[in-house]
């Protein structure tokens, strides 16, 4: 069964930090570009970052940029988001999505989601 | 960096109904555009990519067409099950930005 499944989400108070986490199984996950997205309560979705799939390269949306880190452990098929300076409006479900390999577009597989949730 | 707007940001349809969504980019994007529908607290679904490529799985009535700055979304017989918020996403530039979203629910 191919899957990802995020952690680590919860209440945090502005400016502290989180890591959240996505574990893949079934998947080509060395081979595959991710993604976070998150989607604030009610509304879109909004692109976070994304990792090439040895780690080598990374890019960030401007709202993120400086304050936020996309990693991946490979050996682990493991991604992680390190959220920092975190601010109310980071308030969000978090996904992992997946890029398949040899494709240009298209995320065909999500995480179920993790809520962070942003107040003091 | 590229935006996109979709049109109409909802609209209301029976089952049975043709049901057309339109995305448009700042800029030209190529062919370079997924959609995916998404339904109450659950992750998004990938429907098309490449603009007009349809993922393994979903149903031969989505279709999607267009380059360029212009595309579409066509659900050619609309289903109980397809009552949800359709989202467009670029994929031209390191920014992968995604619509605003159409919701789709019951005339």
């Amino acid at each position: 069964q191919l899957q990802m499944v995020e952690s680590g989400g919860g209440v945090v108070q502005p400016g502290r930090s989180l890591r959240v986490s996505c574990t893949a199984s079934g998947l080509a996950f060395s081979s595959s570009a991710m993604h976070w997205v998150r989607q604030a309560p009610g509304k879109g979705l909004e692109w976070v970052a994304v990792i090439s799939f040895d780690g080598s390269d990374t890019y960030y949306a401007d709202s993120v940029r400086g304050r936020f880190t996309i990693s991946r452990d490979n050996s682990k098929s493991t991604l992680f988001l390190e959220v920092s300076s975190l601010r109310p409006d980071d308030t969000a479900v978090y996904y992992c999505a997946r890029a398949p390999p040899r494709r240009l577009t298209g995320f065909d597989y999500w995480g179920q989601g993790t809520l962070v949730t942003v107040s003091s | 960096a590229i935006q996109l707007t979709q049109s109409p940001s909802s609209l209301s349809a029976s089952v049975g109904d043709r049901v057309t969504i339109t995305c448009r980019a700042s800029q030209g994007i190529r062919s370079a555009l997924a959609w995916y529908q998404q339904k109450p607290g659950k992750a998004p679904k990938l429907l098309i990519y490449d603009a007009s490529s349809l993922e393994a799985g979903v149903p031969s009535r989505f279709s999607g067409s267009g380059s360029g700055t212009d595309f579409t979304l066509t659900i050619s017989s609309l289903q109980p099950e397809d009552f949800a918020t359709y989202f467009c996403q670029q994929f031209s530039s390191y920014s992968f930005t995604f619509g605003p979203g159409t919701r789709v629910d019951v005339k």
